[in-house]
């Protein structure tokens, strides 16, 4: 079946450096791909999307390319704040062009030190 | 978009005993699904939760354990029944709306249903 896998963490960085966070999947199809952040006591929000191959999604900074060659949607950020720490959750929806039920990475928690 | 009131947003509860969640939307949506967040994990669909009929399960959940209603199109309960601690997970309630062009557009999420059985 599909499935997505991702990078595991912790991953800590110092702010203003470089961040990529890897996510590569599997599907029958052609999914739709998501970054989803889950914050500090907060619930999931969606972070940016790409729904075909080459498309770019991109929201506060962050960007991943749907790359279907490499069946990979990396999350990159070139300079990360404080702000930034939280889990990060690479998924794909089970039909392509739409949202339905998602499969989700196992999450990868970000911290950020000044 | 849509806002989601889960409740409760957390509860400690003893083995044997059952839970009810519930997930009330704020606009009526298409799709409603269940997932379970297990300590350290990463959210697993339990079941989509279809208005008027019953709940679609996936592989390794049933109804017996998980039993869901929806009523109408903008609130689900999904009940945890005769609990375990193996149990203890964050329950979360997810809706999909319609874009205007009739497409499913993101998935929201709620804050989440901490659960802990003893």
């Amino acid at each position: 079946g599909d499935s997505v896998t991702q990078m595991e963490g912790p991953v800590t960085l110092s702010e203003e450096a470089f961040l990529t966070i890897n996510c590569t999947y599997t599907a029958t199809g052609y999914p739709s791909l998501f970054w989803y952040v889950q914050y500090p006591g907060e619930g999931l929000q969606l972070l940016l999307k790409a729904t075909k191959a080459d498309d770019k999604g991109s929201n506060k900074g962050f960007e991943a390319t749907y790359r279907k060659e490499t069946t990979s949607f990396h999350l990159e950020k070139g300079s990360v704040q404080v702000s930034d720490s939280a889990v990060y959750f690479c998924a794909l929806s089970d039909r392509g062009g739409a949202t339905n039920k998602l499969i989700f990475g196992t999450g990868t928690l970000l911290a950020v030190q000044p | 978009s849509a806002v989601i009131s889960q409740k409760p947003s957390r509860d400690i509860c003893q083995r044997g005993t059952s839970l009810t969640i519930q997930c009330q939307v704020d606009s009526q949506v298409t799709m409603m699904f269940w997932y379970r967040q297990q300590p350290g994990q990463s959210l697993t669909l339990i079941a989509t939760a279809n208005q008027g009929s019953e709940a679609t399960y996936e592989s390794g959940f049933v109804i017996d354990k998980f039993p869901i209603s929806r009523p109408n199109l903008t609130f689900s309960t999904l009940t945890v029944s005769n609990m375990s601690p193996e149990d203890s997970s964050i329950y979360l309630c997810s809706v999909v709306g319609r874009g205007q062009k009739r497409v499913n557009t993101e998935a929201f999420f709620g804050q989440g249903t901490r659960l802990t059985v003893v």
